[in-house]
């Protein structure tokens, strides 16, 4: 299976600040068709998850441009630039390309 | 509007069996591949199963390979997932999600196994 490694698990920011979180996998997610299937999603308290950048880095429909993806082969980053309260939650990456797919095990976005 | 509603969730004893139901709306169904996926209280995300558009292909991690059957209905819209021979560990929070990368997913139901 393909292990996806999220760090940090905990990501304390700044209303206005910028932020990183990192997602590795142990494999390429280099699909045999030539696509990358790694997503973002944010899970806000209480919801269901709700996907923000699909295939490494293409926004999803009414997603912020403060939110941006990048990455290949094993090493991807979400960027949130401008944090606002609405952005606190777990960040979830997940890979699509082989199955079993999988999850990291998630960075919670919290106010300093 | 996407909307996807399961049901079907409860309290159920260990080694039992259950039945989830995904009604969908709002989109041609019949054309894209569907997904469940659950949620440990107070954990992470797990992919349970994914079924082609005709239904003629399923996928399951090795965690629920064998008790569980995904199904889907094209004609209702409805997508479903068998649960047999419950553990106590499958306890979860259980989403449906439209396929390719989850962009819409229900609200989820609430399955706890125990005694």
């Amino acid at each position: 299976d393909v292990l996806m490694t999220q760090t940090p698990v905990s990501l304390p920011v700044s209303l206005g600040g910028q932020v990183s979180i990192s997602c590795r996998s142990s494999q390429s997610l280099v699909h045999s068709d030539g696509n990358t299937y790694l997503h973002w999603y944010l899970q806000k308290p209480g919801q269901s998850p709700q996907l923000l950048i699909y295939r490494v880095s293409n926004r999803f429909s009414g997603v912020p441009d403060r939110f941006s993806g990048s990455g290949s082969g094993t090493d991807f980053t979400l960027k949130i630039s401008r944090v606002e309260p609405e952005d606190l939650g777990v960040y979830y990456c997940l890979q699509s390309t082989h199955f079993p797919y999988t999850f990291g095990a998630g960075t919670k976005l919290e106010l300093k | 509007e996407v909307q996807l509603v399961e049901s079907g969730g409860g309290l159920v004893q260990p080694g039992r069996s259950l039945k989830l139901s995904c009604a969908a709306s709002g989109f041609t169904f019949s054309n894209y591949y569907m997904a469940w996926v659950r949620q440990a209280p107070k954990k992470g995300l797990e992919w349970v199963a994914t079924i082609s558009t005709s239904g003629s292909r399923t996928y399951y991690p090795d965690s629920v390979k064998g008790r569980f059957t995904i199904s889907r209905d094209n004609a209702k819209s409805s997508l479903y997932l068998q649960m047999n021979s419950l553990k106590s560990e499958d306890t979860a929070t259980y989403y449906c999600a439209r396929q390719p990368g989850y962009p819409y997913w229900g609200q989820g139901v609430m399955v706890t196994v125990s005694s």
